[in-house]
C-alpha cells in the first residue's frame, strides 16, 4: 500500500513568510508524528497526535508553530513569521495504534528553506 | 531528559567487510525500545534493526546486528558483508514505553558511512 506522503517536496519562502506543510498518514494510522532534521540540531521531535487525544505539543519550538489534523488523518504543520534558523527538513510519521509498540513509518520530508 | 550520543560523525568500510557503529545512552528509565534507522540521500528513513529493553538476547536482521549493554548504556550495530547500498545516514534512537504507550524517538546526531568498493 501507500505510504507516508508529504507536500511540499521543498519549499522555499521569505524570512517573515508563513507556510504550511502537509502530512498524510498510511491509511489507518492512528498515531502521527512531526519531526525536524537541521544541520545544526539533528532530528528533534516536534509534535504528536494520538487518535482524538490532545496532541502531545512539547516539542515545538516556539508559538509561531502549529499543527492540526483534521478528522484522524491529514496533518498540516504551520510556521508564521518564518525565520532563516526555520530552514530544515520537517518529517512526518505515522504508526498503526499507541497500545503496543509499533513500528514509525517516515514519509519524505519536505526541505523548507527561509531566505 | 533522555539522550542519545553517536561518536562517530563519519565511517567507512570496504565492501564485504564488517563496521560497527557506536551508540549510547542516557536514560532512568527501564522500559524503553532503542533503533537504527537507515536515511539514504533520498531522505527516506528506514527503520534497520529494533531491540527491547527488557529483552537480553540482541537483535539480528539479516547482515544486521547489534550489542545491546543495559548496563553500560549501549548500543553499536554491526553491519556484516557490507554491500554499496549500505552508505547512508545512521541514526541511533530511542523511544520510551511508558503506561502501555510509546513515546516520540529521540535521536542522536547521526554517522555517515561510506562503503569503498
Amino acid at each position: 500500500g501507500a505510504g507516508v506522503s508529504q507536500s511540499p517536496s521543498n519549499k522555499v519562502t521569505e524570512k517573515g513568510k508563513d507556510v504550511e506543510l502537509r502530512c498524510d498518514p498510511i491509511s489507518g494510522h492512528t498515531a502521527l508524528y512531526w519531526y525536524r532534521q537541521s544541520l545544526g540540531q539533528g532530528l528533534e521531535f516536534l509534535i504528536y497526535f494520538q487518535g482524538n487525544s490532545a496532541p502531545d505539543k512539547s516539542g515545538l519550538p516556539s508559538d509561531r508553530f502549529s499543527a492540526e489534523r483534521t478528522g484522524g488523518s491529514v496533518s498540516t504543520l504551520t510556521i508564521q513569521r518564518t525565520q532563516q534558523e526555520d530552514s530544515a527538513v520537517y518529517l512526518c510519521a505515522s504508526s498503526p495504534r499507541d497500545t503496543s509498540y509499533n513500528e514509525q513509518f517516515f514519509g519524505p520530508g519536505t526541505r523548507l528553506t527561509v531566505l | 531528559a533522555q539522550t542519545v550520543t553517536q561518536s562517530q560523525p563519519e565511517m567507512s568500510v570496504q565492501e564485504a567487510e564488517t563496521v560497527t557503529l557506536s551508540c549510547t545512552y542516557d536514560t532512568s528509565e527501564s522500559d524503553y525500545y532503542l533503533f537504527w534507522y537507515k536515511q539514504p540521500p533520498s531522505r527516506q528513513m528506514i527503520l534497520v534493526i529494533r531491540q527491547e529493553a527488557y529483552k537480553q538476547q540482541n537483535a539480528t536482521e539479516n547482515r544486521f546486528s547489534v550489542n545491546f549493554q543495559k548496563a553500560a548504556k549501549s548500543f553499536s550495530l554491526k553491519i556484516s558483508d557490507s554491500q554499496l547500498g549500505d552508505a547512508a545516514m545512521y541514526f541511533c534512537a530511542y523511544c520510551l514505553w511508558y503506561g502501555g504507550s510509546q513515546g516520540n524517538l529521540i535521536f542522536g546526531k547521526g554517522t555517515k558511512l561510506s562503503v569503498k568498493p
